[in-house]
């Protein structure tokens, strides 16, 4: 079955404490990238990979490191997460860019809260 | 504002009843994804519509791209009580010399048995 899995789906945590949420496809999609929702603000976009080694800043990058070191892996790392990044987090991935016209299959979601 | 609009925000049926959300884009379209997200959970892909005039279905529900108007409507029939949640539309429109992925803020809607 098509998948993308993000790991934890919930989490409390302290201001300042490094934390990794993990995400991993199983479509052997090229392209992975995470989001974040928030009322209001709908989905923005923070990091994006286009292949293995080759990630971009979205649209709101601050705060937030990613690695693709494997096709099937693409983890978030907050370094030093603060409260503004309480949100829920999203996974997502794709065949190629979206702009081909390709499905994108998205993770069940991360509820963040940083206290 | 928002570059892309949807709209209404909300909405209430009755079970039974049609209805239609609007996705409108300030910027040329060149695919819209319509999803479906149940509260604090994943997105469900309803469709992807590519070419203007472009009409899909899947069950009772059918989504239409006038690239004119750089709008997407989504419209259900015969709304059932399985149909709530919010949906949400995306956009790929050009970026400069690239293209991205924008979201609407999401149509919540519920359906009263």
């Amino acid at each position: 079955e098509a998948q993308v899995t993000q790991n934890p789906r919930y989490l409390i945590t302290v201001t300042g404490k490094k934390l990794t949420v993990t995400c991993s496809q199983n479509m052997n999609h090229e392209y992975m990238s995470w989001y974040r929702q928030d009322p209001g603000l709908g989905l923005r976009q923070i990091y994006y990979s286009m292949n293995v080694e080759v990630t971009d800043k979205g649209d709101v990058p601050e705060g937030y490191k990613v690695s693709r070191k494997e096709k099937r892996n693409f983890p978030l790392i907050l370094e030093s997460p603060s409260p503004n990044q309480t949100s829920l987090y999203f996974c997502a991935s794709s065949l190629s860019l979206p702009s081909g016209g390709n499905t994108i299959y998205f993770g069940e979601g991360s509820w963040l809260t940083v206290v | 504002s928002q570059e892309l609009e949807q709209s209404p925000q909300s909405l209430i049926v009755q079970e039974g009843k049609n209805l239609t959300i609007n996705c409108t884009s300030s910027k040329t379209l060149y695919g819209l994804y319509w999803y479906k997200q149940k509260y604090g959970e994943g997105l469900i892909f309803l469709m992807m519509l590519q070419k203007g005039g472009e009409e899909k279905s899947h069950e009772k529900i059918t989504a239409k791209l006038d690239e004119k108007k750089q709008q997407s409507s989504l419209h259900i029939t015969a709304s059932q009580p399985s149909h709530a949640g919010t949906y949400l539309c995306g956009a790929d429109i050009s970026a400069g010399n690239n293209r991205k992925l924008i979201w609407g803020l999401g149509t919540s809607l519920a359906v009263n048995p």
